[in-house]
């Protein structure tokens, strides 16, 4: 069974500072998908890393595929409060297979104004 | 083009009854994911249909079974319901090729009392 350890569980921050996530598993993955989920809806993907070592940019986002792709991080630079949210890894099975994720459990994060 | 939609969006049941959770996919997607949420446990995969037939399925009792309409809808069934059942049940709809992205809907909240 492929599991994603995912950490901190919560994070508070305020408005402006770093944060990195960590998204953590014994298994390889073919690629791993970031997803914010927002209360009352369904998660939304953000980025989709596929290459070992591969680091992607969104805005003040980065993520990074980690070189044996069984692990990646997720870096919020000067945080605002829109980006609170569960924040989800998911990791797409050694068939490709984007219809069965293996989701971490999440990060919460909230900053503060 | 309207986004995944799923109904009811909130659910009360109580033990040992049983619920049926609606999907609607995004016009032209073919496949239909539905996953478990829970605090615990975080997203877990239930099962997956493609042209109206089960394609993958997770680790959830004989309880738990879905269809698939020939329109794409699909539904998902719990019959007697327990405590532990009480989640947020999420669809998420492709294409149907493996590395298509997946859009997920906002759930249905279901609580067994």
């Amino acid at each position: 069974t492929q599991l994603l350890e995912q950490s901190p569980q919560f994070l508070s921050i305020q408005e402006g500072e770093n944060l990195t996530v960590y998204c953590n598993s014994s298994s390889v993955f073919s690629s791993l998908q970031w997803y914010r989920q927002e209360p009352g809806e369904g998660p939304v993907l953000l980025v989709t890393v596929v290459t070992g070592g591969e680091v992607k940019k969104l805005k003040r986002l980065t993520f990074q595929f980690g070189d044996a792709r069984k692990d990646s991080s997720l870096h919020i630079t000067a945080a605002q409060p829109g980006d609170t949210g569960l924040y989800l890894c998911a990791g797409v099975g050694s068939g490709g297979s984007n219809y069965k994720l293996t989701f971490g459990k999440g990060t919460l994060l909230t900053v503060n104004p | 083009k309207a986004g995944v939609t799923q109904t009811p969006r909130y659910l009360i049941k109580t033990r040992g009854q049983q619920v049926t959770l609606s999907c609607s996919p995004i016009s032209g997607h073919r496949s239909v994911s539905w996953y478990q949420q829970t605090p615990g446990q975080g997203l877990q995969f239930l099962f997956e249909y493609f042209s109206e037939t089960q394609r993958n399925k997770g680790n959830f009792p004989g309880r738990f079974s879905g269809r698939q309409f020939s329109n794409s809808r699909s539904e998902m069934n719990v019959s007697t319901l327990e405590l532990g059942d009480s989640a947020l049940y999420l669809c998420a709809s492709t294409l149907g090729r493996i590395v298509d992205t997946q859009y997920f809907g906002p759930g249905t909240r279901l609580t067994v009392l």
